[in-house]
């Protein structure tokens, strides 16, 4: 397709387990963001990733947390031990590069994530 | 610290009126600013931008304000459709704060009625 993907679009899973979040990102994009909303909040950036270079994992909230990006294409967000605090629609987003216009952030429908 | 604030949390405006969307930001660095709209269960759709070079862009019924000396942005929507209805993201991003990251306000939720 022609815009950016994310999979699963809803996912309930029980206090402690591992969840894994897919997201493929508009082709040619060499930038790719991963955020999350929270209800009633804006949205709150996670991690980012530019080609080769090292992920920047400032937005990571707790080590539980960490994301990967294979072959400068695909990326999957994996959330360890879930809590009821991880509960968030996590989106994804890529963007040509970054800054200015050639960094305007094209989004994924993201993943609503419910844990109970 | 939330360095992009939209204070107004709703607006309601009737059909061919126009909405303005407010939009304040506290970090000085921020040379680029976007807006997002977003319907249910949808991403974040980009809307509009401007640097920071310019005071003003326009596109079609959507023009942009920006006021750097108060650091202030508004979104301008002329005339008002029941389209136009959704939660709209003030969004600012800056080289010089050395960030990767789009920094989003709360969002204002936007209703034009018919």
């Amino acid at each position: 397709g022609a815009g950016v993907s994310q999979s699963p679009s809803n996912k309930v899973t029980e206090k402690g387990k591992d969840v894994e979040l897919r997201c493929d990102p508009i082709s040619g994009h060499t930038a790719l963001y991963w955020y999350r909303q929270s209800l009633g909040q804006g949205l709150e950036f996670l991690i980012y990733f530019q080609g080769n270079s090292a992920p920047d994992k400032s937005g990571l909230p707790s080590d539980r947390f960490s994301a990967e990006r294979t072959g400068g294409s695909v990326s999957t967000l994996t959330i360890q031990r879930t809590q009821q605090e991880d509960s968030a629609v996590y989106l994804c987003a890529s963007s040509l590069g970054r800054g200015g216009q050639s960094g305007i952030q094209y989004f994924g429908a993201g993943t609503r994530l419910s844990v109970l | 610290d939330q360095q992009v604030k939209q204070n107004s949390p709703s607006l309601s405006v009737q059909e061919g009126r126009i909405s303005i969307l407010n939009c304040d930001y506290t970090n000085s660095m921020f040379d680029y600013f976007l807006w997002y709209k977003k319907y249910p269960a949808e991403g974040p759709t980009f809307l509009i931008s401007i640097s920071s070079i310019k005071d003003k862009n326009e596109d079609g019924r959507f023009t942009v304000f920006l006021n750097k000396s108060a650091k202030h942005l508004s979104l301008h929507i002329v005339p008002s459709q029941p389209g136009d209805s959704a939660v709209y993201f003030c969004a600012a991003s800056g080289g010089g704060t050395g960030a990767n990251n789009l920094f989003f306000g709360t969002g204002t939720r936007l209703t034009v009625i018919p």
